[in-house]
């Protein structure tokens, strides 16, 4: 299986910062990432795919970029909606899988 | 708007099986992948497995020996069966759909169900 490691686990921020999170797959998965966003009590939501492709109706301050074994995840201007746990999930070989998750917390 | 709505039991003794069932509204189900995942309390998100409209699946090899995925597209919905769970099954468990045919980035998800294992 391809392991997924992000850092930080945990990364506490304030209201128009700009955060960082990244991503490390164990292999190579080109381009075949993506992003979601999960709230306490609800079902992941996809912000990003195919590492830098934004889902339609996430907002602009919401990117990625990376291939290969290295990604990032960047929100620019943080908004207090921000404030979630963010997972990245290779699909390149099955099965898929998913990092262990990136906790933003209120600084 | 597709929305996807699922149901089974919440509270299993260990040896029993687990079964869910995931209704698909509003859009079509042909062309697309379906998955199930799971997420343990306080832990990561893992892929049970996924299915096409024509019945073809994929399993997570750490579950494949339990896990059985199955589509009704008569009725719209497809369905999760693990057997002989343990407390290690306890989770979240959720259906999802792929972002457009043929892909398997997930942007439609059930609400979620919640299994607990316990004797």
């Amino acid at each position: 299986d391809i392991q997924m490691t992000q850092s930080p686990s945990t990364l506490s921020a304030s209201v128009g910062d700009r955060v960082t999170i990244t991503c490390r797959a164990s292999q190579g998965i080109r381009s075949w990432l993506a992003w979601y966003q999960q709230k306490p009590g609800k079902a992941p939501n996809l912000l990003i795919y195919e590492a830098s492709h934004l889902e339609s109706g996430v907002p602009s301050r919401f990117s990625g970029s990376g291939s290969g074994t290295q990604f990032t995840l960047t929100i620019t201007s943080l908004q207090s909606d921000d404030f979630a746990t963010y997972h990245c999930q290779q699909y390149h070989a099955y099965p898929w899988t998913f990092g262990q998750g990136t906790k933003l917390e209120v600084k | 708007q597709v929305q996807l709505q699922q149901w089974g039991a919440g509270l299993l003794k260990p040896s029993e099986t687990l079964s869910l069932t995931c209704a698909v509204y509003g859009g079509s189900f042909s062309g697309y992948y379906w998955s199930w995942f799971r997420q343990p309390p306080s832990k990561g998100l893992e892929w049970i497995g996924e299915i096409n409209h024509s019945g073809g699946a994929k399993y997570n090899p750490s579950l494949k020996s339990r896990v059985a995925i199955s589509v009704d597209t008569s009725k719209n919905q497809f369905s999760l069966k693990v057997t002989s769970v343990t407390a290690a099954d306890t989770a979240v468990y959720y259906c999802a759909r792929a972002r457009d045919k043929g892909l398997v980035e997930w942007s439609i998800w059930g609400q979620g169900t919640t299994v607990a294992v316990s004797s």
